[in-house]
């Protein structure tokens, strides 16, 4: 079953705003992950956040994970029209195998 | 370069064919992952082989079929392709162990299955 919620599902803002995306999971995890695809591209890894942590920064990003409420969320700041593209969170559960589960991805369009 | 390398990137044929996709990692890693992306963009995990053995299989249909010759390649073929297979196909590679790195998707394969 699919693990990850993406919340909003698309998301249209002014180059240089921030944007903020969301993602619920459902199970108990080992570490949560946001990827970038760019359109008719693969899939590029940005960050990664361990459940024993609550924020962590790379860049423009900034990425808060909530182990309680099994939330994170992605801020892009100062955002630029290179950063159109979907945004997935993945998360890797603490049990069974590991894999990598996607949520529904966010689709964010930067206007110039 | 190409860390993860996929080939074909398009593929078209008709229903009832057979058809590979193969997928190379140059990075060393040990575990290798097939995901299919419908076209809603949902991503869900096919397949994962750790040093060639089969790790992972979702309940994906029989008529597909992975192969891992070596720990580099990973390549899925699908027999009497049926119309609803068609979708984006991603091939990934990651360092063992809990998924605590990330992982390295290749550039895709989009099937159309008329």
């Amino acid at each position: 079953s699919q693990q990850g919620e993406e919340d909003p599902q698309a998301l249209s803002i002014q180059e240089g705003e921030n944007a903020t995306m969301n993602c619920s999971y459902k199970t108990s995890i080992n570490n949560l992950q946001w990827y970038r695809q760019n359109s008719g591209r693969g899939l590029v890894h940005l960050i990664l956040i361990r459940s024993n942590e609550r924020e962590k920064h790379s860049g423009r990003l900034r990425v808060t994970l909530d182990t309680s409420k099994k939330s994170s969320s992605l801020l892009i700041t100062a955002s630029r029209a290179a950063d159109t593209a979907s945004y997935f969170c993945a998360t890797d559960p603490n049990f069974g195998n590991e894999k990598l589960t996607f949520g529904t991805g966010t689709r964010l369009t930067i206007i110039p | 370069d190409t860390a993860v390398s996929q080939t074909p990137k398009y593929l078209v044929t008709q229903m009832g064919n057979d058809k590979s996709i193969k997928c190379e990692q140059n990075l060393g890693h040990d575990t290798m992952y097939w995901y299919k992306q419908d076209s809603k963009k949902f991503l869900k995990i096919m397949f994962s082989y750790n040093n060639k053995e089969l790790i992972i299989n979702e309940t994906v249909p029989n008529r597909f079929s992975p192969k891992s010759p070596d720990k580099a390649h990973l390549n899925l073929h699908i027999n009497s392709l049926e119309l609803g297979d068609s979708a984006v196909y991603f091939c990934a590679s990651s360092p063992s162990g809990r998924m605590n790195t990330e992982a390295f998707f290749g550039q895709g394969t989009r099937l159309t299955v008329v």
